[in-house]
């Protein structure tokens, strides 16, 4: 079955810290995946796409098929980096393209 | 250019009642999608649209229903509320599956 997970629910770093969101994805088809973020009390964005291997806020993400895993990095984290990010795959069912997200990890930056 | 709106941003019911949360988009996007956010569980799909005039069922349809008659609204219903509709709602349109806006949400409390 077609699943994204992401098995930490919190990640507490300080600021100037790495930080590894991790994310697995299970899909036996070509995938195709996204972060997606939610500040406080905003809504949610999307952050960066691999397809893309673009660099968005200090954030890159590798899609790697052999681990099926689309881990989130930062070498330096910010106190503004502080947020739920959720890791998105998109599936092609029942004739649509649609998204399916993980159940989103929460980053906190202490100063 | 609004973006994605929702109506209302808060609202009570208690068990049994029913109501529909507005969702509208000023970008012209084609697709249209109506999420719960649940705590642990992430964005799960409840139904979207791929165009006026057609809806589809997501991962979690049971106790709703949706209609696009229109372009730019997709209304998202619930008959007869349940304590286990208790969630954040949220809309997104797209005209990519994986490129998705989001709405600002909608919290729901049933009682």
């Amino acid at each position: 079955a077609q699943r994204v997970t992401q098995p930490e629910k919190l990640l507490s770093v300080f600021k100037g810290a790495p930080v590894e969101l991790k994310c697995n994805y299970s899909y036996s088809g070509s995938p195709e995946l996204f972060w997606y973020v939610q500040y406080s009390r905003q809504r949610l964005q999307l952050l960066l796409r691999h397809i893309s291997r673009e660099s968005i806020k200090g954030f890159t993400a590798d899609l790697n098929k052999g681990e099926t895993s689309f881990h989130l990095k930062k070498p330096f984290a910010q106190e503004e980096d502080s947020a739920m990010y959720y890791c998105a795959l998109s599936m092609f069912s029942g004739g649509y393209n649609k998204l399916i997200f993980g159940a989103g990890t929460r980053l906190a930056v202490h100063p | 250019n609004a973006g994605v709106t929702q109506t209302p941003k808060f609202r009570v019911l208690k068990t049994g009642q029913s109501m529909t949360l507005l969702c509208a988009q000023d970008m012209n996007h084609e697709y249209m999608y109506w999420y719960r956010q649940d705590p642990g569980m992430g964005l799960r799909l409840i139904h979207y649209s791929v165009g006026e005039g057609t809806t589809a069922k997501g991962e979690v349809p049971d106790g709703y229903n949706v209609s696009r008659l229109k372009k730019q609204n997709f209304l998202l219903g619930l008959e007869s509320a349940a304590p286990s509709q208790t969630s954040v709602y949220f809309c997104a349109s797209s005209n990519s599956p994986g490129t998705q806006y989001f709405g600002p949400g909608t919290r729901l409390t049933v009682l």
